[in-house]
């Protein structure tokens, strides 16, 4: 069963630039979250995903936005970048809605914002 | 709102040595989890628990869920060089019709062969 994908690995991006990460969830699973992590702040949650419809949020400020497709896969996006931005944005596919809490992690898409 | 504190922050361990991490709570959770982060990977779930008192067993890691609901353990048994990574407690409760995750800021570990 193949697991969660991220797109891309890494990026490089510059300031006030916008970028769109991609995730693919685990075949079946209909929860996406995202997740920004960086050293010393651990994992913040960003928003949650279910059916196409925003669950849950975080407190992240209109930036940071994310949608979810009719086979599941979600994106997100982060408009008008700032050096703050610069992290390890996570993915996580879940059977159920609303955060059980048993999550299945893609690898990450490493944003830099130079 | 909801915090988890997790300790210790970080652990250098020799390889064999047991292992005790714990996350606590002021506040009431319904569920425990526990993940382990390798570098350069996505966390992947260690243990869950769901009712307190509950103590469970993966191999070499143990984990339980405290009775008052605030506060979890782990434990890694006889530890050895692939135990290496960031091991990430994460709480769950209900916000009205919601159900939300909190996370701890991790506890690294890094085992001396």
């Amino acid at each position: 069963k193949a697991g969660v994908t991220q797109t891309p690995r890494y990026l490089i991006k510059t300031r006030g630039q916008q970028v769109t990460l991609s995730c693919s969830p685990i075949s079946g699973h209909r929860s996406v979250s995202w997740y920004q992590q960086t050293p010393g702040q651990g994992l913040q949650f960003l928003f949650e995903y279910f059916s196409e419809t925003q669950r849950n949020k975080g407190n992240f400020p209109g930036r940071f936005s994310g949608r979810q497709f009719s086979n599941s896969r979600s994106e997100m996006n982060v408009s008008t970048l700032e050096l703050g931005d610069s992290a390890l944005y996570l993915c996580a596919s879940g059977l159920a809605e609303g955060s059980t809490g048993e999550l299945f992690f893609g690898e990450g898409s490493r944003l830099t914002v130079l | 709102g909801q915090q988890l504190n997790q300790s210790p922050q970080s652990m250098f361990i020799q390889e064999g040595e047991d292992v005790s991490m714990n996350c606590t709570s002021s506040s009431i959770f319904n569920t425990w989890l526990w993940y382990k982060q390798d570098p350069g990977e996505g966390p992947v779930l260690l243990i869950a628990l769901y009712k307190a008192g509950e103590l469970t067993s993966n191999g070499r890691l143990t984990a339980q869920f405290g009775i008052t609901r605030k506060d979890s353990f782990l434990n890694i048994s006889a530890s050895i060089p692939s135990d290496v990574g960031i091991y990430f407690c994460a709480g769950q409760y209900n916000a009205g019709n919601n159900r939300k995750l909190i996370w701890g800021l991790g506890t690294s570990l890094a085992v001396n062969p």
